[in-house]
This record gives structure tokens, sequence and C-alpha cells, in this order.
């Protein structure tokens, strides 16, 4: 079973911080993804990584950074976090190819006050 | 462009009644994946079933899913809801190696 390990579970910021979050899979997958999961807009794509070195940004990338050190680890960074950005975070990872399936992490519930 | 419409937010249904879910979907692309992961509560998003064979039914855990092309759809069902079918539900569809477009997501509640 693919593992896919989110860091920390849950961050309280306050407005103006910085906080990254964290993910780490031990499953040798290329692709790596961060979504945010907010009632109403289901699974939102923020960035998104498909080898160690790169990042490409997905549909909500404003406000986020993301950076891909290794092919197991991807964080994502809020340098001026802002109460709008207060959501649950999901990490995944999954192989190259159209038909295969994503392995999702814990999720992180992040709270901007 | 590409998309994914799931038309219900929420569902409610008692025990023991069939479940249906609606997956509509737009692309250009005349083979695409669909999928449906599901989320339970305090746990991880995972996958139920996919399939990209155009009316074939796919099965998993009870439930069902048939893609079909000519309707762009590809709806989720079961038989008879357990209370423990209560959980949030995607469908989404793959039309590249790196992306998945989501639908918005189907909560299903289900009571005694």
């Amino acid at each position: 079973e693919a593992a896919v390990t989110q860091s920390p579970r849950n961050k309280v910021a306050v407005t103006g911080g910085k906080v990254t979050l964290s993910c780490n899979q031990t499953n040798n997958h290329n692709n790596m993804y961060w979504y945010r999961q907010d009632t109403g807009h289901g699974l939102r794509l923020i960035h998104y990584s498909y080898g160690a070195g790169s990042t490409e940004k997905g549909d909500i990338p404003d406000g986020y950074k993301a950076s891909r050190p290794s092919q197991e680890n991807f964080s994502l960074i809020l340098e001026l976090a802002t109460p709008s950005q207060t959501s649950v975070y999901f990490c995944a990872s999954g192989d190259t190819g159209v038909q295969n399936t994503l392995y999702f992490g814990a999720g992180t519930r992040l709270s901007v006050l | 462009g590409d998309s994914v419409t799931q038309t219900e937010g929420l569902v409610t249904l008692t025990e023991g009644l069939p479940v249906m879910l609606n997956c509509t979907y737009q692309t250009i692309y005349s083979n695409p994946f669909l999928f449906w992961y599901v989320h339970y509560l305090n746990e991880s998003p995972r996958l139920l079933l996919k399939s990209s064979t155009d009316n074939k039914r796919t099965e998993h855990q009870g439930f069902h899913a048939t893609l079909h092309k000519s309707s762009s759809s590809f709806h989720l069902q079961k038989s008879s809801a357990q209370l423990s079918d209560s959980a949030l539900y995607y469908c989404a569809l793959s039309y590249s190696n790196y992306q998945l477009i989501w639908g918005s997501g189907t909560k299903l509640i289900i009571k005694p």
C-alpha cells in the first residue's frame, strides 16, 4: 500500500506568518500534488510536481509556493498566511500515466487567525 | 475546457435504499479515464473504482459504475446503502499524465 505522510496534522498560524506543510512519500512515485479541500469546492489543485526539482502551478496557486527537493518530499509554503487560506490540505502522489491512482496523505488542517 | 459535474452536493438516504450519485463530464479526449474516490471522515481519500471502457460495468466494495461515453456519464451506484457508506464521494476525469479534473464532491449521509 502506498504511503504518503503529511506533517503537521494540525496547524494554527497567525495572519502574515509563514507556514510550511510537508509531505513525504515512500513509493517512488514521480508525481506529487497539493490540494486544498473546502466545502462546496471539492479538491482544488494548488501545485504539483512531476519529479525532483520541478514544480508546476495548479488551478489556484496564488499565495502558495511549492518545493520538491527530492523524489520523496514535496512541501507547500505559505509565505504570508491569510485567513482565506484556512482549509484542509491534502498531499497526494502517483505514477505517471493517465490511468494511475493517486494516493493521499491524511491531511493537514490549517487555521489562520 | 474539460470539466466534471456532480449535481448533488448532499445526498441523504435511509439504510437499505439504493444509492445513485451522479457524475457527468465534458472532455475533448475520446478515451478519458473516469474515477470515483471516496473520503471517509478522519481518513485519507482513496480510490473506489475507475474505468475507461465504454459500457462496461466496474465494481468494487459493493459499488458499481458504468462509463457511458454516449451520455458522458459515470454514475456511482449501490443496491443497498449501509451506514458505513457515509462519506464524501468525488468523481474525477484524467486527461493527462499529471492531472485529474475533479468534481465538487457529493456528501452521502446514510441514516438508520
